[in-house]
């Protein structure tokens, strides 16, 4: 039981450039969350999706793109990576929205230069 | 707005020290209360919660009391051990709508054997 996978788990890219972040859960959750980690700040929503085709706006969404085809997948796209988007990107997902647990993935660490 | 405030780390302890990492928070409502860790290389994993006041929740020898009348959630330990060295951190959810998930900043712990 794999739980909540992330890659890669580092990237280095130049501004402009894109990139996709993969998500995969193994729980059979309908519930994923993408979440940045900045220096001095709590995590913070991007994007989360409540099921299958479906997706939502965060707290962070500006310059991000979010899919979720498959539930078990749920994908972060950065089309012109910008410095700011420098940080950590967790993944994470749960049985429902108001389930108690998260189970968060190990994290992407991107540097945009 | 929904805020979570722990305090900044680093915290370094000798090994068998007595831990305390503060938490308050602000919410509307009645929040339910997490504390996460992060190990070195691995995601956030649920450590203990509590869903209500003068709920006391308690994991791997840590505790936490619910406190409403001080809207704290303060994590203690009694004796650390080298291998509780991680980030800790605070959260809460609340239900507004639909479910919101507030973190805090994290508290790097460092264990000194």
């Amino acid at each position: 039981n794999a739980g909540v996978t992330q890659t890669p788990k580092f990237r280095v890219l130049k501004t402009g450039q894109s990139m996709t972040l993969l998500c995969a859960q193994d729980m059979n959750h309908e519930y994923m969350y993408w979440y940045r980690q900045d220096p001095g700040m709590g995590l913070r929503l991007i994007h989360y999706s409540v099921g299958e085709g479906t997706t939502a706006k965060g707290e962070v969404p500006d310059g991000y793109n979010v899919s979720r085809l498959k539930k078990q997948n749920f994908l972060l796209g950065l089309e012109s990576a910008a410095p700011s988007q420098t940080s950590v990107y967790f993944c994470a997902s749960s049985f429902d929205r108001g389930a108690d647990t998260q189970y968060f993935g190990p994290g992407t660490r991107l540097t945009v230069l | 707005g929904d805020s979570v405030t722990q305090m900044e780390g680093p915290v370094t302890l000798s090994e068998e020290a007595f831990l305390t990492i503060n938490c308050t928070y602000t919410a509307t409502g009645y929040p339910s209360l997490f504390w996460y860790v992060q190990y070195p290389g691995e995601g956030l994993q649920l450590l203990l919660k509590a869903t209500k006041a003068d709920d006391k929740g308690s994991n791997k020898g840590f505790e936490a009391t619910y406190r409403k009348e001080t809207t704290s959630f303060h994590l203690e330990k009694g004796s650390v051990q080298v291998s509780d060295s991680a980030v800790y951190f605070c959260a809460l959810k609340v239900a507004s709508g639909t479910y919101k998930y507030i973190f805090g900043t994290g508290t790097r712990l460092k264990v000194l054997a």
